[in-house]
């Protein structure tokens, strides 16, 4: 079946710009997962929804930081006035439940010029 | 002390030998454990995961979980170069963050030909 898609795969904006990544789950899955990557460093933790709810939004580094999930499907994370040091890898994932095992989507990699 | 510890590495291996891939976490309440690959550039990917102490095996792969000692490790048999990949291991938390899953920062094996 259809794994979990991010979109886009690729973003180059500019500094003070804002930007939406996307992430769509797998059919079914009730808890999704945001996690931003820097180069060569392991997952930040960002935030994760179970169904539309978000009970931890702990992780978003600032409140330019936000996301939510429509229908219990689709996710946006919204960053507002972005700023150099928001250039990574963001990742998705969904999972069948919280605390269950997660899959991965293949990212999107946002660049701030 | 870091929730999810691992080895930073890089662990080298020779071709055909046994790689051994520790971690350590400190919530002795959690319940389930994760192993994930992330080959570079990629996303990261699902391995096993293993919820009971001792050993679960799949092919290559043997997880092994002692929660009495907070460890969980993963070893892979009989490695190939196309093993090497950073290891992530993720730890679902306890009672107080039951729905958290946790990343290790991930140890980079070098499978050497």
């Amino acid at each position: 079946g259809a794994g979990v898609s991010q979109s886009p795969s690729n973003k180059v904006t500019e500094k003070g710009k804002d930007v939406e990544l996307r992430c769509d789950p797998i059919s079914g899955h009730t808890a999704l997962y945001w996690y931003r990557q820097s180069l060569g460093q392991g997952l930040e933790f960002l935030i994760y929804f179970q169904g539309n709810s978000a009970p931890d939004k702990s992780g978003l580094p600032s409140d330019r930081f936000s996301a939510e999930r429509t229908g219990g499907s689709v996710s946006t994370l919204t960053i507002q006035r972005t700023q150099q040091e928001d250039s990574a890898v963001y990742l998705c994932a969904s999972s069948p439940q919280t605390g269950r095992e997660q899959y991965f989507g293949p990212g999107t990699r946002l660049t701030v010029t | 002390q870091k929730e999810v510890e691992q080895n930073s590495g890089p662990l080298s291996v020779p071709e055909g030998a046994i790689a051994s891939l520790n971690c350590t976490y400190s919530d002795r309440g959690s319940q389930s454990f994760f192993w994930y690959r992330q080959y570079s550039g990629k996303s990261p990917e699902l391995i096993m995961f293993i919820y009971s102490n001792g050993d679960k095996e799949d092919g290559r792969f043997t997880a092994q979980l002692n929660k009495a000692s907070q460890y969980v490790s993963l070893l892979i048999r009989d490695s190939q170069p196309s093993d090497s990949a950073t290891y992530l291991c993720a730890v679902r938390g306890g009672e107080t963050s039951y729905d958290k899953v946790i990343f290790g920062p991930g140890t980079s094996l070098s499978v050497i030909p």
